[in-house]
């Protein structure tokens, strides 16, 4: 079975100031981990995909993510937020196997707020 | 590359009537389809699977009579809410898969629905 933990409902920082959203997983497969950022009433968009290469993975906006298997974490970091950063943050996995549907298990997700 | 488009983007009707939500991929051809709901401030929840030209595989707990869903072409699947009722009202988001070695989902910008 797989599972996804975010560890904080809410993160808040001041811009300039580094960013960390925790994740954790749990996966009976290799996992497939990816971040997602949705900004208010809008879709989702991929900020980066871990998907069994580098285990140092950058992504959009500044954004990187380390996956650690034996802390079976993928937490989220920035150096310096900005103001467009505010959103809901959603940590997700999928095995790399699951029989071909391809299932995304979802974080409830972590709500960013940055200050000026 | 890879745009999930969805129509409309926001929808009210009264209570007892039927509506349908579109959801087209169009860069890619989507043999995988997905569909997700959101309820405020909370995380997405798988509602189904379609594949198309076959039957969408629904999540336990989801209404397959209440929430049809067509797969009829690689660029279309549909979501018909039938007799809605307020307790329907939540934000409906797509996301398209390009094939079955993908383990990427790209999603649309999600339709809010409010029945009165």
């Amino acid at each position: 079975a797989q599972s996804v933990t975010q560890l904080d409902s809410h993160v808040s920082v001041s811009e300039g100031t580094p960013v960390l959203l925790r994740c954790n997983y749990s996966s009976s497969y290799s996992p497939s981990l990816f971040w997602y950022v949705q900004h208010p009433n809008k879709g989702l968009q991929l900020l980066l995909k871990y998907t069994s290469a580098a285990t140092l993975v950058k992504g959009i906006n500044g954004f990187e993510a380390e996956f650690k298997k034996s802390e079976t974490s993928f937490h989220l970091t920035k150096p310096s937020a900005h103001m467009s950063d505010a959103a809901e943050y959603f940590c997700v996995v999928t095995p790399l196997w699951d029989g071909g549907y391809n299932k995304l298990i979802f974080g409830a997700g972590t709500r960013l707020a940055v200050h000026p | 590359g890879a745009v999930v488009s969805q129509h409309p983007s926001w929808v009210i009707c009264k209570s007892g009537t039927s509506v349908k939500i579109e959801c087209r991929s169009l860069d890619f051809q989507a043999t995988t389809m997905f569909w997700y709901r959101q309820f405020p401030k909370q995380s997405l929840m798988l509602m189904a699977t379609s594949n198309e030209g076959s039957k969408a595989t629904y999540e336990q707990g989801v209404e397959k009579d209440k929430f049809l869903i067509n797969h009829a072409s690689l660029t279309l699947s549909t979501l018909t809410v039938t007799s809605a009722h307020p307790e329907d009202s939540s934000f409906y988001i797509c996301s398209a898969r390009p094939g079955r070695g993908s383990y990427e989902q790209y999603f649309g910008p999600g339709t809010r629905l409010t029945v009165t």
